[in-house]
């Protein structure tokens, strides 16, 4: 069963705009949940995880992430995006132990 | 240092040969992983190694082969290759279960002539 939706394969903004790329979870169990960034040729990098508390997590290069149980969601924002935020954007759950990502956004940006 | 480092980074080779990815970690941790990512960049996890004894094992045909001589290193052996194996393979490791915050490695290109 999909665990991680990520509905937007691309998402085109312009340099300064502000960013939401879209995540849902299925999981009857309080989630943890992470957001990773994959730059051409990189490995993946932990932009941020929720595991409980707070529901709007706060992570690294600017980007924030709010959790909404009632929605399913984890979407992840930025205010201003630069151009060196341009990657592949993957959600992630934690589901028995493993690590389940999403198909992945890729995140275009125009100057 | 690079925490989780991956040998070789590109590999090339013929159908039904062997090969094989190395993986070293650095950072202490106990779980290591190998993903396997495709043309879509869709990542798929394929094996965990927890202090060198194996916990998760996924639908993985018995051509892959996993080895953890100890908790820092996770090697892959994959025999007979075929097209299909074609797909960037990632090492990652993490020390708290169930959290399981993932460092990568780089990954190795693997192209299946």
């Amino acid at each position: 069963a999909q665990s991680v939706t990520q509905p937007d394969i691309h998402i085109t903004v312009s340099e300064g705009a502000s960013l939401e790329l879209r995540c849902n979870y299925s999981y009857g169990a309080t989630p943890y949940l992470f957001w990773y960034v994959q730059s051409p040729g990189q490995g993946l990098q932990l932009l941020l995880k929720y595991f409980s508390g707070d529901t709007l997590v706060q992570g690294i290069k600017g980007f924030e992430a709010e959790f909404k149980r009632s929605q399913s969601s984890f979407n992840l924002r930025k205010p201003s995006v630069h151009w060196s935020d341009a990657a592949e954007y993957f959600c992630a759950v934690n589901r028995d132990d493993k690590i389940i990502f999403g198909k992945g956004t890729r995140l275009h940006i125009l100057p | 240092d690079t925490a989780v480092s991956q040998t070789p980074k590109y590999l090339v080779t013929q159908m039904g040969n062997d090969k094989s990815i190395k993986c070293e970690q650095n950072l202490g941790h106990d779980t290591m992983y190998w993903y396997k990512q495709d043309s879509k960049k869709f990542l798929k996890i394929m094996f965990s190694y927890n202090n060198k004894e194996l916990i998760i094992n996924e639908t993985v045909p018995n051509r892959f082969s996993p080895k953890s001589p100890d908790k820092a290193h996770l090697n892959l052996h994959i025999n007979s290759l075929e097209l299909g194996d074609s797909a960037v393979y990632f090492c990652a490791s993490s020390q708290v279960q169930p959290s399981g915050e993932l460092f990568f490695g780089e990954g190795s290109r693997l192209t299946v002539l």
